[in-house]
């Protein structure tokens, strides 16, 4: 496609509900980046995909998230027993490479609101 | 955690005039990145520094770094009401670790 795609937009969930958030990459890339950003606050890094593998998974908050990348396209953020707090916008990134290597750009997505009531 | 701070937090100009932002990290870095970013919403790329550069120009935009202050300055010159959004700076570490962190962002307003 012509940029990242991030589906649904904005998504409001009860407290303990299950959420999905998806991401469409830019065809080709093969890094792929999650960030949650709160409001009033810059992006923070939660998972990256090298391929299908998750290379650095550091910034996911608990074991309530979770990320997966199967065929190394599409990935779909979930998140289980959703509390208040997950509240913010989620935003994907991909690039053709890793950010640091040969500084290669990171085109990120409209973002996905999740409000959890 | 946020890597670093942008000063000022906000700032109001006149359309025309020069503004400039300023970014503070903490650690060593591989490269840095200047987003914009309206409404909330999508982050837009607008320039990369390398650790060994010193001074970047795009079109109206002008970046420097200085890696023993571990700060940066992006320069907006001439203005526009479209210039209006939060501008983030985003450090790449260079410990073979990939992610991005951003810092908290300035709100920039231009009135027209």
């Amino acid at each position: 496609g012509a940029g990242v795609s991030q589906t649904p937009s904005n998504k409001v969930t009860e407290k303990g509900k299950y959420v999905e958030l998806r991401c469409d990459p830019i065809s080709g890339h093969t890094a792929l980046y999650w960030y949650r950003q709160s409001l009033g606050q810059g992006p923070e890094f939660l998972i990256y995909f090298q391929g299908t593998g998750a290379a650095d998974d550091s910034g996911l908050p608990n074991d309530r998230f979770f990320a997966v990348r199967p065929e190394g396209s599409v990935s779909t953020l979930k998140i289980q027993r959703t509390e208040r707090g997950d509240s913010a916008v989620y935003l994907c990134a991909s690039s053709l490479t890793l950010t640091g290597n040969l500084n290669t750009e990171a085109f990120f997505g409209q973002g996905t609101r999740l409000t959890v009531v | 955690s946020q890597q670093g701070e942008e000063d000022p937090q906000a700032l109001s100009i006149q359309e025309g005039e020069n503004a400039t932002m300023n970014c503070s990290y903490k650690t060593s870095i591989n490269n840095l990145q200047w987003y914009r970013q309206n409404s909330g919403r999508g982050l837009v790329h607008l320039i990369l520094i390398r650790s060994n550069e010193r001074e970047k120009h795009s079109g109206r935009l002008r970046v420097t770094l200085d890696t023993s202050k571990k700060s940066s300055s992006l320069l907006i010159t001439a203005s526009r009401a479209a210039d209006t959004a939060s501008y983030f700076c985003a450090t790449d570490p260079n410990f073979g670790n990939e992610k991005l962190t951003f810092g908290t962002g300035t709100r920039l307003t231009i009135i027209p």
